[in-house]
């Protein structure tokens, strides 16, 4: 796409691993950020990192910015089925100063 | 504090007809960013009313328009529906530029255009 991708579209795993979700992007930006959508509560603001930091983490979560690679890496350590749920990363761009959400990535935690 | 209020949250029209979206966002935000959330496209980019100025809009018709009041709550309207209009509409509110900003959003209003 324009803005850049996000993959893996879907991912199933168990109760106890790792999930890792990946985002892409083309242009500038000043920050990325990542949301997450279940049917229960709608849309809920993760983790905003900005263009000049590296790593930031949040309980079991853990981003990670590459800005040479355009590049940004969520992860959730020891997952439960209660992170059955869509992520979405969404990019802050300089130009222009729109903030443009991905696809999204379909986890599903299985018990 | 209260949450990002949206009315209504279901709307059923039909096709040629118009629609008017209701977001109330936070106490003291100041951003109020509009999006359309359908299965295949994901979250697409409305437009974003900061302090009563558009500050951006995607790329969408003129057929869908929006503003913002002195209380910051908006509005966002949709003129002549078309039956590709059914989706989620979602209004996020944040205290300064969306693109800066963490987003709060409210629970979404689901047109469905018969």
């Amino acid at each position: 796409s324009q803005q850049g991708e996000e993959d893996p579209q879907a991912l199933s795993i168990q109760e106890g691993e790792n999930a890792t979700m990946n985002c892409s992007y083309k242009t500038s930006i000043n920050n990325l950020q990542w949301y997450r959508q279940n049917s229960g509560r709608g849309l809920v603001h993760l983790i905003l990192i900005r263009s000049n930091e590296r790593e930031k983490h949040s309980g079991r979560l853990r981003v990670t910015l590459d800005t040479s690679k355009k590049s940004s890496s969520l992860l959730i350590t020891a997952s439960r089925a209660a992170d059955t749920a869509s992520y979405f990363c969404a990019r802050g761009y300089n130009q222009g100063g729109k903030l443009i959400f991905g696809q999204g990535t379909e986890l599903s935690v299985k018990p | 504090k209260a949450g990002v209020t949206q009315t209504p949250r279901y709307l059923i029209k039909t096709r040629g007809q118009q629609v008017t979206l209701s977001c109330s966002p936070i106490s003291g935000h100041r951003s109020v960013s509009w999006y359309q959330q359908t299965p295949g496209q994901g979250l697409q980019f409305l437009f974003e009313y900061f302090s009563e100025t558009q500050r951006n809009k995607g790329n969408f018709p003129g057929r869908f328009s929006g503003r913002q009041f002195s209380n910051s709550r908006s509005e966002m309207n949709v003129s002549t529906l078309e039956l590709g209009d059914s989706a989620l509409y979602l209004c996020a509110s944040s205290l300064g530029p969306a693109s800066l900003n963490e987003q709060f959003f409210g629970p979404g209003t689901r047109l469905t255009v018969l």
